[in-house]
């Protein structure tokens, strides 16, 4: 499709057991955010994918909190041990360096339940 | 800490009126201003952005207003329609278009007919 894909797009779990969470960019765009939305609270950066470059980890909120984005594309989000505080809803974005704007284009999410 | 900051949760209008979206922040390295749309179970989308260079940016009936000063943006939609019902994320970066995003809590904006 033209957009961001993730999926799943819902995942409930029980406490203590890890999830992956997926995101497919839009082709050609080479920045891939992650960021989550917890119930009343804003979007809140995890992490940043640009390129070849190290990524910008500096949001994840703990070890448990991984990703990788494989051949500069699709990234997996990795939870281990997961949490009730992990619930929230993970957003995916990509964007295109060029573009003038600063344009970031989102996913629909994966709504985290963690039981 | 919140520098990114969107203290009022709500706002109402009556179509057809003004509606102001305000958003306040703390960092002064903070170099370029946007605002997405979010609808229930839609991943936001981009609205409008500004330049800390400019103090205004018009895009039909939005338009983003910049006082750096202040360090305060506000985003102005007229006339307001009951399309515009959604929630509003104020967002900033340090380095221009392109970087990394710091989102606030976003403004639940309702439109009546």
């Amino acid at each position: 499709g033209a957009g961001v894909s993730q999926s799943p797009s819902n995942k409930v779990t029980e406490k203590g057991k890890d999830v992956e969470l997926r995101c497919d960019p839009i082709s050609g765009h080479t920045a891939l955010y992650w960021y989550r939305q917890s119930l009343g609270q804003g979007l809140e950066f995890l992490i940043y994918f640009q390129g070849n470059s190290a990524p910008d980890k500096s949001g994840l909120p703990s070890d448990r909190f991984s990703a990788e984005r494989t051949g500069g594309s699709v990234s997996t989000l990795t939870i281990q041990r997961t949490q009730q505080e992990d619930s929230a809803v993970y957003l995916c974005a990509s964007s295109s360096v060029s573009g003038s704007t600063g344009e970031l284009f989102f996913g629909e999410g994966s709504r985290l339940t963690v039981l | 800490d919140q520098q990114v900051k969107q203290n009022s949760p709500s706002l109402s209008v009556q179509e057809g009126r003004i509606s102001i979206l305000n958003c306040d922040y703390t960092n002064s390295m903070f170099d370029y201003f946007l605002w997405y749309k979010k609808y229930p179970a839609e991943g936001p989308t981009f609205l409008i952005s500004i330049s800390s260079i400019k103090d205004k940016n018009e895009d039909g009936r939005f338009t983003v207003f910049l006082n750096k000063s202040a360090k305060h943006l506000s985003l102005h939609i007229v006339p307001s329609q009951p399309g515009d019902s959604a929630v509003y994320f104020c967002a900033a970066s340090v380095g221009g278009a392109n970087s990394k995003l710091t989102f606030g809590k976003g403004i639940t904006l309702s439109v009546r007919p």
